[in-house]
């Protein structure tokens, strides 16, 4: 039972590219996050998702896109990408919106 | 939109000393999480607290919620060099969405 798996574990981009941000998870859960940690900063939401086909915007959600066509997997994409978007990226799941199981988180710089 | 405001943001502790984290949120809330992250690492959560005045302990570990259900506490017993790590909580004002606090980055030194 491998959780909540992230990838890439590491990035480094330059501005003005693009990336999808991967994660899938094997517990069947509907919910689905994605959190951006800045030093200090704590978690912001960006994007959740309560099952496959429906999304919905979290607290920062500009410069991102996600999709949700299955109940294991939920990418995150960065269009354009620019320094703000330099943080530690964690997807998270949950089985019924309470206790987050979260993956080991991908580190994302833009130069 | 709801806030949850989470302090210290920094303790530096002699191991074996005590420590209390609080937290506080704008609106009522319906559960309050938390979750500990040690340096490096991703959130792991300790414990879901519910009903108002509610207090449970896990070994060292003590979590309170506020009668109002609008505060938190944790507080750590005797701290061990495995303690360190940043501690977050996290609120739930009845909607899918958790938000967390800035966490507090706990420091023991032996």
């Amino acid at each position: 039972n491998a959780g909540v798996t992230q990838t890439p574990k590491f990035r480094i981009l330059k501005i003005g590219q693009s990336m999808t941000l991967q994660c899938t998870q094997d517990m069947n859960h509907n919910y689905m996050y994605w959190y951006r940690q800045d030093p200090g900063m704590g978690l912001k939401l960006i994007y959740y998702s309560v099952g496959a086909g429906i999304t919905d915007k979290g607290e920062v959600p500009n410069g991102y896109n996600v999709s949700r066509s299955t109940t294991e997997d939920f990418p995150l994409r960065l269009e354009l990408a620019a320094p703000s978007q330099t943080s530690v990226y964690f997807c998270a799941s949950t089985p019924g919106g309470d206790i987050q199981y979260f993956g080991a988180g991908t580190r994302l710089s833009v130069l | 939109g709801q806030q949850v405001m989470q302090i210290p943001q920094y303790q530096h502790v002699q191991e074996g000393e005590d420590f209390t984290t609080y937290c506080n949120s704008s609106t009522t809330l319906s559960n309050i999480q938390w979750y500990k992250q040690r340096p490096g690492g991703h959130p792991v959560f300790l414990i879901q607290l519910v009903k108002s005045g509610e207090v449970k302990k896990q070994k060292r570990l003590t979590f309170q919620f506020g009668e109002a259900k609008k505060n938190s506490s944790l507080h750590i017993t005797a701290t061990q060099t495995t303690d360190v790590g940043t501690y977050f909580c996290a609120g739930r004002a009845g909607s899918y969405q958790l938000t967390f606090g800035k966490g507090t980055k706990l420091s023991v030194i032996p």
